[in-house]
This record gives structure tokens, sequence and C-alpha cells, in this order.
């Protein structure tokens, strides 16, 4: 089993959509999480953080629920900028430092 | 300011051959990561440099897999006697170490090293 599992997709939704990716995670000593979003071609970059309380970042929500291991991303009013690759990333507390764990990567197109 | 450089950003090699993908973290960042893609793969971590302690080489594939930090800035990752599966796309990053209470902070890719090993 993966460490870090997502739904690769693709989603294909229409501009203006709300879309969710759901993402779930091995390792219960996992205690900080991101989502990290990736164009094609392109190095990753931090979209946000994820705290216990769940935030929001504009268009963007995260949710985490450590009793299911499970991390959610929630995108409103798609823009086609939106389209790229989501991805789901743990890390543990000091002692493992700060190395990450990334899932593979969800996929989302969005269309006109 | 300047972001994390790699070079070269592409490198093609024959099987056996040794390579060398140079990193150039940001300035003032102390910790240091090597990970790579693979076509389909989600990345997967190398290993990671945190200002003088030693370095964390658990996600090292195997002994042909070798990294330096000099002087706590620049890193070079050496692949001796290439094999094909290693091609890939090898991507450092750099952050400022940890956080309060020692959570994660932001790291900051490079935009790799495309090896491919014919």
């Amino acid at each position: 089993r993966k460490e870090v599992e997502q739904d690769p997709g693709p989603f294909n939704v229409p501009e203006g959509a709300t879309v969710a990716f759901n993402c779930t995670y091995s390792n219960s000593a996992s205690q900080s999480f991101f989502w990290y979003r990736q164009d094609c071609r392109k190095e990753p970059k931090l979209l946000m953080s994820v705290y216990s309380s769940g935030n929001e970042d504009g268009r963007f929500t995260a949710q985490l629920n450590r009793a299911s291991q499970y991390i959610s991303l929630l995108i409103r009013d798609s823009k086609l900028s939106d389209s790229a690759t989501y991805l789901c990333v743990v890390s543990p507390l000091t002692g493992g430092g700060n190395k990450l764990t990334f899932g593979t990567g969800t996929q989302l197109k969005v269309e006109l | 300011g300047a972001g994390v450089s790699q070079s070269p950003s592409n490198k093609v090699t024959e099987k056996g051959k040794d390579v060398e993908l140079r990193c150039d973290p940001i300035s003032g960042h102390t910790a240091l990561y090597w990970y790579r893609q693979s076509l389909g793969q989600g990345l997967e971590f190398l290993i990671y440099f945190q200002g003088n302690s030693a370095p964390d080489k658990s996600g090292l594939p195997s002994d042909r897999f070798s990294a330096e930090r000099t002087g706590g800035s620049v890193s070079t990752l050496t692949i001796q006697r290439t094999q094909q599966e290693d091609s890939a796309v090898y991507l450092c990053a750099s952050s400022l170490g940890l956080g309060p209470g020692g959570r994660g902070v932001e790291q900051f890719f490079g935009p790799g090293t495309r090896l491919t090993v014919l």
C-alpha cells in the first residue's frame, strides 16, 4: 500500500464548477500536511498547508481528518488556470526532518 | 529573489557512466532535499541535509547514489554506473528548516534535471 494515495483522475470539469479531491495517508505519525500544485513539466509549488481546523484561501479549502487519516481539497468556481496536477503531501514531525511524502497526484482539467 | 537553481536542465548519458547533478538552494535556506520523479510516479524522497547535521540518506535507492553539500550551500547528487531505471527528473528543494513546534515549512523546488540513461 502506498503511503499517500490519491485518485489519479483526470477530473474534467467545466469552468465555474466546484471540484473536490481526496487523499488518504497510512502513517499515523504524520504531522504536517500540504497540497502542492504541479503544472505540466514544471516543478511542484506549495498551494496551501492543511491544518486540523481546516483552512481556506480564496477559492481553495483544505480539510484534515486525523481519525480517518484523510485530507481533502475543495476548489470552488474553477478557472482554466486551475488546470494542473494536485499533489497531496505529508511530512513527519521532528526526528524525520521535513522530508515530504508525495501522492502520485490528481490531474484536473478545467474546460470552457 | 533568486529561486532554487539546478544544472544541467537535461542530461543524456549512456548506461554505466557516472553523472553529477548540481543544486543551488535559496540563499539562507538551511535545509536541502533531493527528490526524483519517474514517469507516472509520485515524487520520491532521496536525501535531506539540515545545517551541519548528518544527512538523512534513507531514501537513496542504492549505493550508486550519493550526495554532498559543501559549505552548507551548493549540493551535488552523484549517480555512479547509471542504469536505465535511473531515468527520471531529479528535483532539488530548499527550505528554512523546521517551523514552530517542529512542523514542516514550505519547500521551494528547483526546475529539475531530466536524466535520460540510454
